[in-house]
């Protein structure tokens, strides 16, 4: 069976700080694999989203960055966080041709 | 550009009680549409995807159907239990290859 796991579950960080989250799929490959932030009173929004490797599309323009080094490894990373980027952060994978997507546990990121 | 609404943001029933949650969205060009749970600080679950040509999903006591000319979703609950508490999330993949575009939510409870 396919898992994904997300780390770390929880991070504070001070503003100005360097930002690396990383998740992992197992069990299946060449997945698509997306990034998502729900901020507090707002919906999921995607951010990234790779259908493979070194491929990185972007949704909205924002101070974050994602790269996908392995075909199962998707990195979330920021050179210097702002306080706006405090919110839960969601890794998804997906099998290809409108299949559901699958989230990890999150990270929840809170910026000081 | 696609807008998702959930209808009621915050629902409480008692427990064995049968319950419907709406889902609704501007643009009726989709390539499915997907019902997630999502439990307090933790990511989401997967509970059905409706293929646009598709008008009902079942999964054992959850039924969600889907009406794309109106723009309309539901989700039924039968015999409603405790545990099926949590916050529920309608989304529509529309435009972007696996662009998930959320509702913000139903939050359910279910009492004893």
């Amino acid at each position: 069976s396919q898992t994904i796991h997300q780390w770390p579950a929880t991070l504070v960080q001070p503003v100005g700080s360097p930002l690396s989250l990383e998740c992992t799929v197992e069990g299946t490959s060449n997945p698509n694999l997306y990034w998502y932030r729900q901020a507090a009173g707002r919906g999921l929004q995607l951010l990234f989203y790779s259908v493979g490797i070194g491929q990185i599309s972007s949704e909205v323009p924002q101070n974050l960055s994602a790269s996908r080094p392995q075909d199962r490894q998707f990195i979330l990373s920021s050179k210097k966080l702002l306080l706006s980027d405090s919110g839960f952060y969601l890794c998804a994978w997906s099998r290809v041709g409108n299949q559901p997507q699958h989230f990890g546990d999150g990270t929840r990121l809170s910026i000081l | 550009k696609q807008e998702v609404t959930q209808i009621p943001a915050a629902l409480s029933v008692p427990e064995g009680e049968n319950l419907v949650l709406n889902c609704s969205f501007t643009d009726s060009a989709i390539y499915n549409l997907q019902w997630f749970r999502q439990d307090p600080g933790k990511g989401l679950t997967s509970l059905l995807l409706i293929q646009s040509s598709q008008r009902e999903q079942t999964s054992g006591r959850l039924n969600a159907s889907l009406d794309k000319s109106s723009g309309r979703s539901t989700l039924y609950i039968a015999a409603s239990q405790p545990g099926d508490s949590a916050t529920y999330l309608c989304a529509v993949e529309s435009g972007s290859q696996g662009n998930l575009i959320f509702g913000k939510g139903t939050k359910l409870s279910v009492k004893p």
